[in-house]
């Protein structure tokens, strides 16, 4: 059974950077994509970017481009997502999910069946 | 990117009655790349429907989507009481993938 488990809440100071880590098991690692999503209160759904680990590379949403970063450590089947300059805006709740599907290929991200806990980061002086 | 535009915003039902949810997007959606998730407050997100219209493990049959194109639907064939909820509809056809704003479906 697949699961995901997240790094735990933070407290950040605008200008700062945060890093939320998402730990994967059950399941093949490497040829899913995972992708962040957050949710700012009482607000929706907002995709952030995702990777698939195997492929070494990420796709960011143009919203988040130059400011945030996905990456992988395959050694323990986790994936991180990194944003700097944090800003009051950013205050939400970081969401990772992995695809229901996999094609083998880095051509398509799919729909998310499965998803971390979520991790609250807020930012506040 | 494409925007999706859900409505209504709110849906108020009672329990038994038929909801129908409309997710339009401002360009069509490749290969009807489209999901639907199910949130209730403080959980993350649970998968319903994929590729527009096959249901996610575990999902009952009340639960079904149609559409294709720019317009889509999910129809909850008679309400029960777990599922006052919001729910959002998903493109992943094209990066970035994005979400609609959400109908919340309350009593």
């Amino acid at each position: 059974q697949v699961q995901l488990v997240q790094s735990g809440a933070e407290v950040k100071k605008p200008g700062s950077s945060v890093k939320v880590s998402c730990k994967a098991s059950g399941g093949t690692f490497d040829t899913y994509g995972i992708s962040w999503v957050r949710q700012a209160p009482g607000q929706g759904l907002e995709w952030m970017g995702a990777t698939i680990p195997m492929f070494g590379t990420a796709d960011y949403a143009q919203k988040f481009q130059g400011r945030v970063a996905i990456t992988t450590d395959e050694s323990t089947s986790t994936v991180y997502m990194e944003l700097n300059s944090l800003r009051s805006e950013d205050t939400a709740v970081y969401f990772c999910a992995r695809d229901r599907y996999s094609d083998g290929s880095n051509s398509y991200y799919y729909e998310s069946a499965y998803w971390g806990q979520g991790t609250l980061v807020t930012v506040s002086s | 990117e494409i925007v999706l535009t859900q409505s209504p915003g709110t849906l108020s039902l009672s329990p038994g009655e038929r909801a129908s949810l409309s997710c339009r997007a401002s360009q069509s959606v490749q290969n009807v790349f489209l999901a639907w998730y199910q949130q209730k407050p403080g959980q993350a997100p649970r998968l319903l429907l994929y590729a527009t219209s096959h249901r996610a493990a575990g999902i009952p049959d009340r639960f079904s989507g149609s559409g294709s194109g720019t317009e889509f639907t999910l129809t909850i064939s008679s309400l029960e009481s777990e599922d006052f909820a919001v729910y959002y509809c998903q493109q992943y056809g094209r990066s970035p993938l994005t979400f609609g704003g959400g109908t919340k479906v309350e009593i």
